[in-house]
């Protein structure tokens, strides 16, 4: 089976840098992604990892070391829409060519003045 | 381009009675998924297809629920009977299956409130 743990809630200020990290065990292991979600939204894709290292896009980065089983999203710059829920999400060897994902419980951020 | 299409928005019904939710992909995507999520626990993968057929349905909770994909630009998640402890918000997306893992695209969501 498969299982992810991340935080419930992070407090940040406006400006500051924050990381959300994020623990698998699956059963076969593709890749990790993370998805944003604002309250009464959809989650929205923010970034990929299947190799080890950093992906950075924008002010947003992800970590991945597939050693230790083990993810990360580094938020820069902190803004006030950044408030919102972070969902890591592994993706297990696929079957047939299409690819699943499973998704962790979500991290809340709140980002405060 | 229109994004994941899903309809109704939002559904109230009684408990007993049968609720269909439906999804348009976006075209050209070729897999589709079926998501369901409540405070309780969180995001669930209940069902996809890859063109057009079901891959994995092992999250589908119960027989009371059915998903069908007649085409590639339509899905239905069919519930009958409805219980209060289907009230969630059921979410589509739709991605390229392509040899890797790709972005998926999330529709806005059905909320589904069974009384």
């Amino acid at each position: 089976g498969q299982s992810l743990e991340q935080p419930s809630e992070v407090t940040a200020v406006e400006g500051a840098i924050v990381q959300i990290n994020c623990t698998y065990q699956t059963s076969g292991f593709y890749g990790l992604s993370w998805y944003q979600q604002h309250d009464g939204g959809a989650p929205t894709f923010l970034s990929y990892n299947a190799l080890d290292g950093l992906e950075e896009t924008g002010r947003f980065s992800s970590f991945l070391s597939r050693s230790d089983s083990y993810g990360y999203l580094l938020l820069q710059e902190l803004q006030m829409k950044d408030s919102a829920s972070y969902f890591c999400a592994v993706s297990p060897t696929p079957m047939d060519s299409s690819y699943k994902l499973i998704f962790g419980s979500g991290t809340r951020l709140l980002v405060r003045p | 381009d229109a994004g994941v299409i899903q309809s109704p928005r939002h559904e109230v019904t009684e408990m007993g009675q049968e609720v269909t939710l439906r999804c348009k992909p976006i075209s050209g995507h070729n897999s589709l998924f079926w998501y369901r999520q409540t405070m309780m626990r969180g995001l669930e993968l209940l069902i996809y297809f890859n063109n057009n057929v079901p891959i994995d349905d092992s999250g589908m909770p119960e027989d009371r629920f059915s998903a069908k994909m007649p085409n590639a630009s339509f899905s239905t998640l069919k519930i009958q009977p409805s219980e209060p402890r289907d009230s969630a918000v059921y979410f589509c997306a739709s991605s390229v299956a392509q040899g890797g893992v790709s972005e998926q695209y999330f529709g806005p969501g059905t909320r589904l409130t069974v009384t």
